[in-house]
C-alpha cells in the first residue's frame, strides 16, 4: 500500500519562508506532486518530481529524495494570497493516472 | 490546460434520493476521474472513466452506489445513488494534462449536503 504524511497546519507571517514536508511508504511510485486549494475552489497542480533533487516554479520550489521517502515543498516570500491547503501526491505504478493524495497541510499567513 | 466545468455546482438533497453529477471538458481525453473530498480531507479517488468501457472503482467504492457514465470523450457523469448523510462532500472531477509532465486538472467540484 501507499500513504503520505504532512503536518495538518503550518503558520508563518508574509514574506517568511515554509517547508511543508512529505513522508511516504509507497511499493512504487513515478513521481511526487504538489497541489494548491484554495477553500472552496478546485486543486491546481504547483510542482512534479520524478527524480530526486530540487525543482524551482518562481516563489515554490519542490524536492524529492527517493533514498529517504522524503519530499518538501518550499514556499518562499510568502503572501496573503498563498493561505491554502497543500497536498503532495503520488502517481500509482499500478495504474497511470491515479493520484494518491496526502492529507494535506493548511497553511495560515498573517501580516 | 484543461478547461473542466461542473453541474450542479452545489445541492442539498433528502436522504434516499440520487443525484447525477456532470463533468464537460473543453477537449477530448481518454480518461476521467471522480474524487471525493469530506469536509476538511484530502481526495480520495472513487474510479476511473474510459469512454467506451466500464469505469473501474477503487477499493470501498461500488457501481450500485456511484454508476458513472461516459458517453464520449469530453462529458462524464457520476451519481450518487440512495444517499445518506455521509455522502455528504465535494465531488470533484477531473483529466489528465496534455503534455504536461504529470498534471491533473479538477473541475470546480459539486458540494453535496445529504439531510
Amino acid at each position: 500500500g501507499q500513504s503520505l504524511e504532512q503536518p495538518s497546519e503550518v503558520t508563518a507571517v508574509e514574506g517568511a519562508i515554509v517547508q511543508i514536508n512529505c513522508t511516504y511508504q509507497t511499493s512504487g511510485f513515478y513521481g511526487l506532486s504538489w497541489y494548491q486549494q484554495h477553500d472552496g475552489g478546485a486543486p491546481t497542480f504547483l510542482s512534479y518530481n520524478a527524480l530526486d533533487g530540487l525543482e524551482e516554479t518562481g516563489r515554490f520550489s519542490s524536492f524529492l529524495s527517493r533514498s529517504d521517502s522524503y519530499g518538501y515543498l518550499l514556499l518562499q516570500e510568502l503572501q496573503m494570497k498563498d493561505s491554502a491547503s497543500y497536498f503532495c501526491a503520488v502517481r500509482r505504478t499500478d495504474s497511470w493516472g491515479k493520484l494518491q493524495f496526502g492529507a494535506g497541510t493548511q497553511v495560515v499567513v498573517t501580516p | 490546460s484543461a478547461v473542466i466545468s461542473q453541474k450542479p455546482s452545489r445541492d442539498i438533497c433528502q436522504r434516499g434520493t440520487s443525484l447525477t453529477i456532470q463533468c464537460q471538458v473543453d477537449s477530448q481525453v481518454t480518461m476521467m476521474f471522480w474524487y471525493r473530498q469530506q469536509p476538511g480531507q484530502s481526495l480520495t479517488l472513487i474510479a476511473t472513466a474510459n469512454q467506451g468501457s466500464e469505469a473501474t472503482y477503487e477499493s470501498g467504492f461500488v457501481i450500485d452506489k456511484f454508476p458513472i457514465s461516459r458517453p464520449n470523450l469530453t462529458f462524464s457523469t457520476l451519481t450518487v445513488s440512495n444517499m445518506s448523510p455521509e455522502d455528504s462532500s465535494i465531488y470533484l472531477c477531473s483529466v489528465e494534462g496534455q503534455g504536461v509532465a504529470d498534471t491533473q486538472y479538477f473541475g470546480p467540484g459539486t458540494r453535496l449536503t445529504v439531510l
